[in-house]
This record gives C-alpha cells, sequence and structure tokens, in this order.
C-alpha cells in the first residue's frame, strides 16, 4: 500500500494520560500535515512539517500538543495530559515537494478519552 | 479571518440525477482550491484547481474555479449511489510561501437514492 498510513486506528486513552499517534507519508513525499476533525466540524489544520523542521504549527494548541518528523521514521503528533475535549478524529496528509501540491490524506486515527 | 462555505449542507437526490456542490471563500492571497470526496475514512483528492475558468474534469465530475467571484463549483452528472458521501472543498492560501496549510469548508452531505 504505497498511501499514507497512520496506526492506530483507534485509541482509547484515560484522562492524563499521554496519546501519540503515527503517520507514515506516501512514498516520494518529505511534506506531512495533521487536522483535526471535531464531530459536526470541518477538518482544522494543525500543523505543518517537512523532515527534522516545524514549518508551520499555527493550529496547535499552545499546551500539552507537539508534533515531529525526525530524519528516519514516521511523523508523530504527540498529545500529553489528554482530556475529554481532544476526542476527535486526527488525519495526517502528506504532499510532494513543490510550490502547489496536493495533499492525499491518511484513513486517521480516532481518539476516544474516557 | 480566512473561511470557506459550502453550499447546501446536505443534499439527497436519486440516481441519474445532476447535482451541482457549491464552495465559497475568503482568503488572503488565495494560492488553490481543492475538492475531496469523504466516505467513512480518508478525504480522497477529487481536482485542485488554481486558474479561473479553466473546467477539470474526471469521468462524470468536474469542477471550476472563478477568482474573480472567489467560488467554484462541483458538478456530477448521472449520480449512482457510489457517490454519496461528504464533498470537502478546501483552499490554499498562500501566505509569503511558508505554508501549505488547508483551510475546509464543513462539506457538503450527498445522498444519492437509488
Amino acid at each position: 500500500n504505497a498511501g499514507v498510513m497512520q496506526n492506530p486506528r483507534h485509541l482509547v486513552r484515560r484522562r492524563g494520560q499521554e496519546a501519540r499517534l503515527r503517520c507514515s507519508p506516501m512514498k516520494g513525499h518529505s511534506h506531512v500535515y495533521w487536522y483535526r476533525q471535531l464531530p459536526e466540524e470541518g477538518l482544522k489544520f494543525m500543523v505543518y512539517l517537512q523532515k527534522e523542521n516545524i514549518i508551520d504549527e499555527s493550529g496547535m494548541p499552545k499546551e500539552r500538543f507537539s508534533a515531529e518528523f525526525p530524519k528516519e521514521g514516521p511523523s508523530i503528533l504527540r498529545i500529553q495530559q489528554v482530556v475529554r475535549g481532544d476526542s476527535a478524529a486526527y488525519f495526517c496528509a502528506s504532499s510532494s515537494q513543490g510550490t502547489i501540491q496536493p495533499q492525499h490524506f491518511g484513513d486517521g486515527t480516532r481518539l476516544s478519552i474516557l | 479571518e480566512d473561511k470557506v462555505v459550502q453550499s447546501p449542507l446536505s443534499l439527497v437526490v436519486h440516481e441519474g440525477d445532476t447535482v451541482t456542490l457549491n464552495c465559497s471563500y475568503e482568503v488572503t492571497n488565495f494560492r488553490s482550491l481543492l475538492w475531496y470526496k469523504q466516505e467513512k475514512k480518508a478525504p480522497t483528492f477529487l481536482f485542485m484547481l488554481t486558474s479561473s475558468g479553466i473546467e477539470k474534469k474526471s469521468g462524470r465530475l468536474s469542477s471550476i474555479l472563478d477568482k474573480k467571484e472567489l467560488f467554484s463549483i462541483l458538478n456530477i452528472t448521472a449520480t449512482q449511489t457510489g457517490d454519496s458521501a461528504v464533498y470537502l472543498c478546501a483552499v490554499g492560501p498562500s501566505e509569503g510561501g511558508a505554508t501549505n496549510k488547508l483551510i475546509f469548508g464543513t462539506g457538503t452531505l450527498l445522498a444519492v437514492q437509488p
């Protein structure tokens, strides 16, 4: 499967725990994006990364959320001390290098906070 | 504030009908407009438009952009039950060229009845 791979597909955490969401971009893609989709709402941009660099984190909450895209391995979205309001679908997208390239999405991780 | 507005919010048609979905936008320094189809999982890329008046076509789907009036339409002819999905419109602003983030509308839910 050459598409964007996200895991896990479903993640259940208790309040106060940490959640780690992983994303492997499409083959040949070097740009990764994270979006959050709350129930009844549209996709909201969170962060845009290239290898070892955060390019735009204007959509990330100031606390508890962080993202990385290391030189080797998948991109990680990390949520510390989760709260009920973090329950959502988190989608990762990737694109190839270039000024205007379409973003292709993974199947998402459904995060549920008990 | 940058925003994307889609209409109608939902639509029910019968197989064989033609539908037109609308997307209007207000963004600073427009770069591109994209259409996606979202069923249960990942938004699937349909079209990316950057220039006015040039129709993009793929089978029964087509789309066009009007950068003067700030809107785009997505047409689906001879609809089939497999076209039932949420159709998402997204706009990529060009904020000094540094970011590739997308701003999404809330989508149009299309239901095609047999």
